[in-house]
C-alpha cells in the first residue's frame, strides 16, 4: 500500500500567521490528493482536491500545491475557525490511504 | 442538498456484529461509490471500506478483509456497514462519504457513528 506521511505532527501558531503542512506519498501518486479538515466530534471537511484544486465554499486562504510524491497545504492568515487537524489522502489505488494528521493549536 | 445521515450510536459487547447505516438523499444514490472511513479516540482517519452501488463491487482496507460486510438497498438510498467479531479497539466513530471521483475527495461525510465495545 501507499504510505502517506504527514509533518509536522503537531504545529502551534498564532491568528493571523501563515502555516505550511507537509504530506509526502511513498510513490508517486500524480495530484491524486485530496486534503481534508477535521474538527473534533464533526465530520471531515473537503478543503482541496486534485491537489491545488480549491473545493467550492472553502475560504482563499487555504491553498494546495505539490505533485508526484510531495505536497504542501498553506494556509494564511489564521483565523480562528482553522485550529483542527488536518489530514491529506491519497486516491491513485482505492486503499485511500490518510497521512497521520497534523494537528494545528493555538 | 446533497445529505448522508447514518445512524445512532451503538454499545456491543467484544465478539458481536453491529451495522451502521448511511442514508443519501439529494442525488443519484448508485451514481457514487460509498466510502466508510473510521477513527478511534486518539487517533487518526482510517479507511474501512467502500462500495459502488451500482456495480456492487466493493473493497476492504487489509486489516478489515473478512470483518466487514458491505451492502445497500437501492430502493431507499441507503448503503450499510456491518462489522462483525468486534474487539475493543473497535471502539471508534465510523464516517460514510460520497467518493466525488478518483480526483475529486470525499464529500459530503455523514455525521459519523459512534461505536463502543465494551463488556
Amino acid at each position: 500500500d501507499i504510505q502517506m506521511t504527514q509533518s509536522p505532527s503537531s504545529l502551534s501558531a498564532s491568528v493571523g500567521d501563515r502555516v505550511t503542512i507537509t504530506c509526502r506519498a511513498s510513490q508517486s501518486i500524480s495530484s491524486y490528493l485530496t486534503w481534508y479538515q477535521h474538527k473534533s466530534g464533526k465530520a471531515p471537511k473537503l478543503l482541496i482536491y486534485s491537489a491545488s484544486t480549491l473545493q467550492s465554499g472553502v475560504p482563499s486562504r487555504f491553498s494546495g500545491s505539490g505533485s508526484g510524491t510531495d505536497f504542501t497545504l498553506t494556509i494564511n492568515s489564521l483565523q480562528p475557525e482553522d485550529f483542527a487537524t488536518y489530514y491529506c489522502q491519497q486516491s491513485v489505488s482505492t486503499a485511500y490511504t490518510f497521512g497521520q494528521g497534523t494537528k494545528l493549536e493555538i | 442538498q446533497v445529505q448522508l445521515v447514518q445512524s445512532g450510536a451503538e454499545v456491543k459487547k467484544p465478539g458481536a456484529s453491529v451495522k451502521v447505516s448511511c442514508k443519501a438523499s439529494g442525488y443519484t444514490f448508485s451514481s457514487f461509490d460509498i466510502i466508510w472511513v473510521r477513527q478511534a479516540t486518539g487517533q487518526g482517519l482510517e479507511l474501512v471500506a467502500w462500495m459502488n452501488p451500482d456495480s456492487g463491487d466493493t473493497g476492504y482496507a487489509q486489516r478489515f478483509q473478512g470483518r466487514v460486510t458491505l451492502t445497500k438497498n437501492t430502493s431507499i438510498s441507503t448503503a450499510y456497514m456491518e462489522l462483525h467479531s468486534l474487539r475493543s479497539d473497535d471502539t471508534a466513530v465510523y464516517f460514510c462519504a460520497r467518493n466525488e471521483g478518483p480526483r475529486e475527495g470525499f464529500d459530503p461525510w455523514g455525521q459519523g457513528t459512534l461505536v463502543t465495545v465494551a463488556s
